[in-house]
């Protein structure tokens, strides 16, 4: 069965730092896809970025990118330039049939 | 993005009710939706996917007699607790999507349903 592991509970970061959350993920499928949400204290779940797990070359989305190791199973969220916007649960998840989802890290910004 | 609405956001009621939740895709139409339960400081459990006119398939271990699923439209999914007790407080949350064989299409969320049961 596919699993989802995020080791990190809680991170913190200064404001207008760089943060990376560690994601790593099991399964036998060559085809999938990997995400990472956010979800602010307003509860609404938001996609932050998206991978497919044909493509080599690791997704961006502005000051979000991401670090696919796919030989390791590994998913890693880098937020550049942090802001106190940022300060959410970030849940790792992947999908071949359905969503399956990591337990979240909660990352708080310094200001 | 396409914009999924619940309601109502919160709702409060007493032990051995009955609490309907509706789950609207708003500007699309959508072929399944998913509901999810969310406990707190904990991730996403994923109840129920259903598709638009047949029959919700339930994950092991939710009661589908008393997570009742209807998903009639491609624009309205309710989800119903039937007598409802307090271990059934959670945060509940829909999401929506469109569905191509073979195709990932990006799953909505709406902004989620907290009960409270008394």
């Amino acid at each position: 069965a596919q699993t989802v592991t995020q080791s990190q509970p809680e991170m913190s970061v200064q404001e207008a730092e760089t943060v990376t959350l560690s994601c790593t993920y099991d399964t036998s499928e060559s085809d999938y896809y990997l995400f990472w949400y956010k979800q602010p204290p307003s509860r609404q779940m938001i996609l932050v970025i998206r991978q497919e797990a044909y493509k080599q070359q690791n997704a961006t989305e502005n000051r979000f990118s991401v670090n696919f190791q796919k030989a390791a199973k590994s998913f890693s969220l880098k937020i550049s330039d942090s802001q106190l916007g940022d300060a959410a649960m970030y849940f790792c998840a992947y999908f071949n049939y359905q969503l399956i989802w990591g337990a979240g890290t909660k990352l708080i910004i310094k200001p | 993005g396409a914009v999924v609405s619940q309601h109502p956001s919160r709702v409060i009621c007493k032990s051995g009710t009955s609490v309907k939740i509706e789950c609207r895709s708003l500007d699309f139409q959508a072929t399944t939706m998913f509901w999810y339960r969310q406990f707190p400081k904990q991730s996403l459990m994923l109840m129920a996917t259903s598709n638009e006119g047949s029959k919700a398939t339930y994950e092991q271990g939710v009661e589908k007699d008393k997570f009742l699923i209807n998903h009639a439209s491609l624009t309205l999914s309710t989800l119903t607790v039937t007598s409802a007790h307090p271990e059934d407080s959670s945060f509940y949350i829909c999401s929506a999507t469109t569905t191509s064989e073979g195709v990932y299409n990006e799953q909505f969320f709406g902004p989620g349903t907290r009960l409270t049961v008394l």
